[in-house]
């Protein structure tokens, strides 16, 4: 009965640094997102998959961002080159499949690059 | 395109008065509309959502919400605010069959006792 975790929960990079996070959803949740979470503002959308197709990631805010989800479970958010404003807090949600699934949110990964 | 404002950054109460947290959207398309709990260092908790069907919805912890298709809002309300109610709020749209969520950016309800 585990929810969503993410790891790390803390992670300090210098810039230009590579980094990469990790999100453990629901088993059995087809559908996981990720967000992005800057100071005092609500969740920013960055990417969705289904299963292992990463079916929208126009909230990409470059290239330097890449996720994937290889088997359909696990999910890694990949940074290159990481920049000051790269710093947020990282969400991960999953839900069953359909749009009108509530979503379950991990705490959380607080990226901060220096 | 689609967007979600909460017009208020902070809403004040006190302990076993109505509260309301304002929240309009824009959408093209039929809204699937979801509000959020976010208590300090702890994940976002779903509270209630409106997909279709009645208009009043009912959620979690003794919320309501209403959906009001003509004034495009979906304001959160309860009866009696408590102090552990204290927490951040964010309301969110979908449009149906679409995946991507857009969360307003929060407001912050502060229950005095």
């Amino acid at each position: 009965g585990a929810g969503v975790s993410q790891s790390p929960r803390y992670k300090v990079a210098k810039r230009g640094q590579d980094v990469a996070l990790r999100c453990d959803p629901i088993s059995g949740h087809v559908s996981l997102f990720w967000y992005q979470q800057a100071l005092g503002q609500g969740p920013e959308f960055l990417t969705y998959f289904q299963n292992e197709a990463q079916l929208d990631k126009s909230g990409l805010p470059s290239d330097r961002f890449f996720a994937e989800r290889p088997e359909g479970s696990v999910s890694t958010l990949k940074i290159q080159r990481t920049q000051q404003e790269d710093s947020a807090v990282y969400l991960c949600a999953s839900s069953f499949r359909g749009s009108g699934n509530e979503q379950f949110f991990g705490p959380g990964t607080r990226l901060t690059v220096l | 395109a689609q967007s979600v404002a909460q017009p208020e950054d902070q809403v004040n109460v006190a302990e076993g008065n109505p509260l309301t947290v304002k929240c309009t959207y824009s959408v093209s398309g039929n809204p699937y509309l979801f509000w959020y709990v976010q208590y300090p260092n702890r994940g976002l908790q779903f509270l209630l959502k409106y997909i279709t069907g009645d208009n009043l919805v009912k959620g979690s912890y003794g919320f309501e919400a209403e959906f009001n298709k003509s004034q495009t809002s979906f304001h959160l309300k309860k009866p009696s605010a408590l102090v552990s109610d204290s927490a951040l709020y964010f309301c969110a749209v979908r449009v149906r069959g679409y995946q991507k969520v857009t969360f307003g950016t929060g407001t912050k309800l502060q229950v005095i006792p």
